[in-house]
């Protein structure tokens, strides 16, 4: 079975500011994916960025990007340039390559944007 | 393009009753699962219906049974409803195949059992 763990409960970053979010995850699988969502306080899960275990590139969607550390089982999210939108509870989550949908989520860390 | 869709938006029963919670898939998608969130946790997954069957499933009873629909929208029913089935129920759609790929959400139900 596989675990993903959020070691952070809460956030806070100032407005334009960066900030790095952790994620840990534990499995045997050698092929999966790993993906961040967003949920804002209406509390709709949306899409954030999307990594593939095969790719050593690390993903990146405009001021988002990850670190993926294969051999640690990490996968960090940096969000860039702070916005007050980015104001949500931030998922990790786990699709092993052998699974019909099974995601499994972590946690979830709450992200505060200050102005 | 119609994102997923999900409804009624909240839902109140008392306890021993049961419930339908619906949801239609992303356009071109053919392949729903379900999730239950309780509130501050991350997501719990139900099950997983393609071509009209139960894929896969989680670690819930068999209170919790689902359909889907030759035009691939799906349903959810939780049989003799408890306090703690209160969470938000959560839709996503895909494509079919193993390991495929990104699920889209839909804005969820909100089930309070009194």
């Amino acid at each position: 079975a596989q675990t993903v763990t959020q070691s952070q409960p809460e956030m806070s970053v100032q407005e334009a500011e960066t900030v790095t979010l952790s994620c840990t995850y534990d499995t045997s699988e050698s092929n999966y994916y790993l993906f961040w969502y967003k949920q804002p306080p209406s509390r709709q899960m949306i899409l954030v960025i999307r990594q593939e275990a095969y790719k050593q590139q690390n993903a990146t969607e405009n001021r988002f990007s990850v670190n993926f550390q294969k051999a640690a089982k990490s996968f960090s999210l940096k969000i860039s340039d702070s916005q007050l939108g980015d104001t949500a509870m931030y998922f990790c989550a786990f699709l092993p390559g052998t699974s019909y949908g099974k995601l499994t989520f972590g946690q979830g860390t709450i992200l505060t944007v200050h102005p | 393009d119609a994102g997923v869709t999900q409804s009624p938006t909240h839902l109140i029963k008392t306890r021993g009753q049961q419930v339908t919670l619906r949801c239609s898939p992303k356009s071109g998608h053919d392949t729903v699962s379900w999730y239950q969130q309780a509130l501050g946790q991350g997501p719990q997954f139900i099950f997983q219906y393609y071509e009209e069957e139960e894929r896969q499933r989680g670690n819930f009873p068999d209170r919790f049974s689902g359909h889907q629909f030759p035009n691939y929208s799906s349903e959810l029913n939780v049989n003799a409803l408890l306090l703690g089935d209160s969470a938000l129920y959560l839709c996503a759609s895909s494509l079919a195949g193993p390991g495929t790929d990104t699920q889209y959400f839909g804005p969820g139900t909100r089930l309070t059992v009194l």
